[in-house]
């Protein structure tokens, strides 16, 4: 059965970064897209953008360009977002998902921005 | 961007009752391939969000189908034929045809 696995919960501080990782499994990780999308506490769901991971190719939403990096290793079937200069606005969960169908979901990483 | 609106915000019903929810986008989804990009979700408190419908109606394996998608263009509608205590949550539209892809705002579900 397909699932997306998410690495655990992130405290950081301000003006750092942080790297969150998506593990496939149950299906051929390079044939579809992998989507990261982010959403603060009590409010909706905000696209960040995608990665296809048989080439590499990737595509953000403007508002995040700078802000994150999309990367994935077929050898693992993980997707990796990393978040740069990292504010309080980006504290919030943040999840992968399949396809733009948005068919299946990791369980969300919890990233919380403080000093 | 695509901006989509979900009415109403918010739906209280009765286990039995229908509800519909409606998404209107601020342009067309027919993408220049023919599909139209618009899906729902649900998100249970606590939980990811899941896929109930995809192309505008088409039910995803495993959702029951008292949950049915319709419309076309810029008005689509999401029917739950007789609400169930497992349907509570917030819906969401959200729209994969032109980038940046967006959601609607949340439609959350509660009992009467």
């Amino acid at each position: 059965q397909v699932q997306l696995q998410q690495s655990g919960a992130e405290l950081v501080k301000p003006g750092s970064s942080v790297k969150i990782s998506c593990k496939a499994s149950g299906y051929t990780f390079t044939s579809y897209d992998m989507h990261w999308i982010k959403q603060q506490p009590g409010n909706g769901l905000e696209w960040i953008g995608w990665i296809y991971p048989g080439n590499g190719n990737t595509k953000y939403n403007q508002k995040f360009n700078g802000k994150a990096t999309l990367t994935a290793d077929k050898s693992s079937s993980t997707a990796y977002m990393q978040l740069f200069s990292l504010t309080s606005e980006d504290s919030a969960v943040y999840f992968c998902a399949r396809r733009d169908y948005f068919d299946y979901w990791g369980q969300g990483v919890m990233v919380t921005v403080s000093s | 961007d695509v901006v989509l609106t979900q009415t109403p915000p918010t739906l209280s019903a009765t286990i039995g009752q229908s509800v519909s929810i409606s998404c209107r986008s601020s342009q067309s989804l027919l993408h220049s391939n023919g599909n139209t990009y618009l899906n729902w979700l649900l998100q249970r408190p606590g939980q990811p969000p899941q896929l109930l419908i995809y192309l505008v109606s088409r039910l995803e394996s495993g959702v029951p189908n008292r949950f049915s998608g319709s419309g076309s263009g810029t008005d689509f509608t999401l029917k739950i034929s007789g609400v169930e205590a497992e349907d509570l949550g917030v819906y969401y539209c959200v729209q994969s045809t032109h980038a940046p892809y967006t959601f609607g705002a949340g439609t959350k579900l509660e009992l009467k």
